[in-house]
């Protein structure tokens, strides 16, 4: 089964800052999602990512796919308190939208 | 009205109780999931459905059973709650046809098995 590993686990930073969060999987990605959960809440979809070198962006939140279609990062500009919480990435393990998910990164933007 | 409507959205129950968790769904999708999720484990697909007629265990089905009653409704059973079921439960859905596309997720339940 395919295994997805987000590093770090847990980030506290100072608003304005940039940060990157990473997510690696044990097999070849077809589909990888970036979920932003609020602590507690159900899951926000942000972006998916299917090409190897495929970049996108919403708002200051940008995410990438490597060329090898087996890590993904994302990265945040000028981070703000509204970024606070629990980033997902999930993975489509065989085109069927059977996704699995990482286990998440904390993330904290003090003021 | 949310999109997913998961009920109920907490539930305390006794260990060997039999409890159901209900989802419901106006997105007119095909496809729904059940996930579990535990601090530091991220979600954990339960089971799945792609329609009606077909269900599918995920990685953690042991203890659960669902029912697909609908197209816009899957139920998650635990036929006799144990305390290592308390969770955060959440129901899932996404549409085949436009390939491969976000899952809509609904406000989660929030078990616990005393």
């Amino acid at each position: 089964s395919q295994e997805l590993e987000q590093s770090p686990q847990s980030l506290i930073v100072q608003e304005g800052k940039n940060l990157t969060i990473n997510c690696t999987s044990s097999k070849t990605l077809y589909g990888l999602y970036w979920y932003k959960q609020k602590y507690g809440e159900g899951l926000i979809f942000l972006m998916m990512l299917q090409k190897g070198g495929e970049e996108k962006s919403h708002e200051k939140i940008t995410a990438k796919l490597d060329e090898k279609k087996q890590q993904s990062s994302l990265h945040i500009t000028a981070s703000q308190p509204s970024h606070a919480g629990i980033y997902l990435c999930g993975a489509d393990a065989g085109g069927y939208q059977k996704v699995t998910f990482g286990t998440g990164t904390k993330l904290q933007v003090i003021p | 009205d949310a999109d997913v409507t998961q009920t109920p959205r907490n539930r305390i129950t006794k260990t060997g109780k039999r409890i159901m968790l209900e989802c419901s769904q106006t997105k007119g999708h095909d496809r729904m999931y059940w996930y579990r999720q535990d601090p530091g484990l991220g979600l954990r697909l339960i089971y799945y459905s792609f329609d009606v007629k077909d269900i599918n265990k995920g990685e953690i089905s042991d203890g659960y059973s669902v029912s697909r009653q609908a197209q816009a409704k899957f139920s998650l059973s635990l036929e006799s709650a144990i305390p290592n079921q308390t969770a955060l439960y959440f129901c899932a859905t996404s549409d085949s046809s436009e390939g491969n596309t976000e899952a809509f997720f609904g406000q989660g339940t929030r078990l616990t098995v005393v």
